[in-house]
């Protein structure tokens, strides 16, 4: 079984530029997580969607978006590129919000590192 | 303060050591995630607790719900164990300590 996928590996743009990250989540999963890892800093919470809708939203400005389409996969969005910005962006899934607690066990992909130049 | 203490910041250990990597939190949570960082940026989830115990192999994972407070414990510890080792709460959202990184050296 495939598991959660991320693209690209590597994205180089400039800063006020927008950036385009893609996830797909392991087939069955209805939930889609994005988290950012800054060059020495922790992991941060970005968006959390589940069956196409937004659930949560971490500490972030109104220039990060995503969103989910009907096939579970997600794109996120980072419009007005700051050089900040540079950081590995990990996308993780879990089947949903049904099902119990094991239903929010998540899974990671690669990540994708975004250079802001 | 940090919501989420994990410690100790770095550790070094002998292959064959016994580890533990301790967290604390001070907020209110549904599940505790111990999760395997390597180099290259790869994120193994290894755990997710919500009380009790757990074990996988060669690692335990345990959690106090009353007193805030998990641990990873790694027996006979292993080169290949080296990573960063994070632990994160579910709570609204997931918040994340700042991780341990694990040196275990042959």
């Amino acid at each position: 079984e495939a598991g959660v996928t991320q693209s690209p590996t590597h994205l180089i743009k400039t800063r006020g530029q927008q950036a385009t990250l893609r996830c797909s989540p392991i087939s069955g999963h209805t939930s889609v997580y994005w988290y950012q890892q800054a060059l020495g800093l922790g992991l941060q919470f970005l968006l959390w969607y589940d069956e196409g809708e937004e659930r949560n939203r971490g500490n972030f400005p109104p220039r990060f978006s995503g969103r989910q389409f009907p096939n579970y996969s997600s794109e996120l969005n980072v419009n007005a590129l700051e050089l900040e910005d540079s950081a590995l962006y990990l996308c993780a899934s879990s089947l949903g919000t049904s099902g119990g607690l094991h239903s929010y066990e998540q899974y990671f992909g690669p990540g994708t590192r975004l250079t802001v130049t | 303060k940090n919501e989420v203490e994990q410690s100790p910041q770095n550790l070094t250990a002998q292959e064959g050591e016994f580890i533990t990597i301790n967290c604390s939190y001070s907020v209110g949570i549904s599940a505790l995630h111990w999760l395997q960082q390597h180099p290259g940026g790869g994120i193994v989830s290894l755990f997710m607790l919500s009380s009790g115990k757990k074990k996988h192999g060669r690692l335990i994972a345990t959690i106090n719900i009353q007193e805030k407070h998990s641990s990873l414990h790694i027996t006979a510890s292993h080169p290949r164990d080296s990573a960063v080792y994070i632990c994160a709460v579910r709570g609204g959202d997931m918040r994340f300590g700042a991780g341990t990184r694990l040196t275990v050296k042959p």
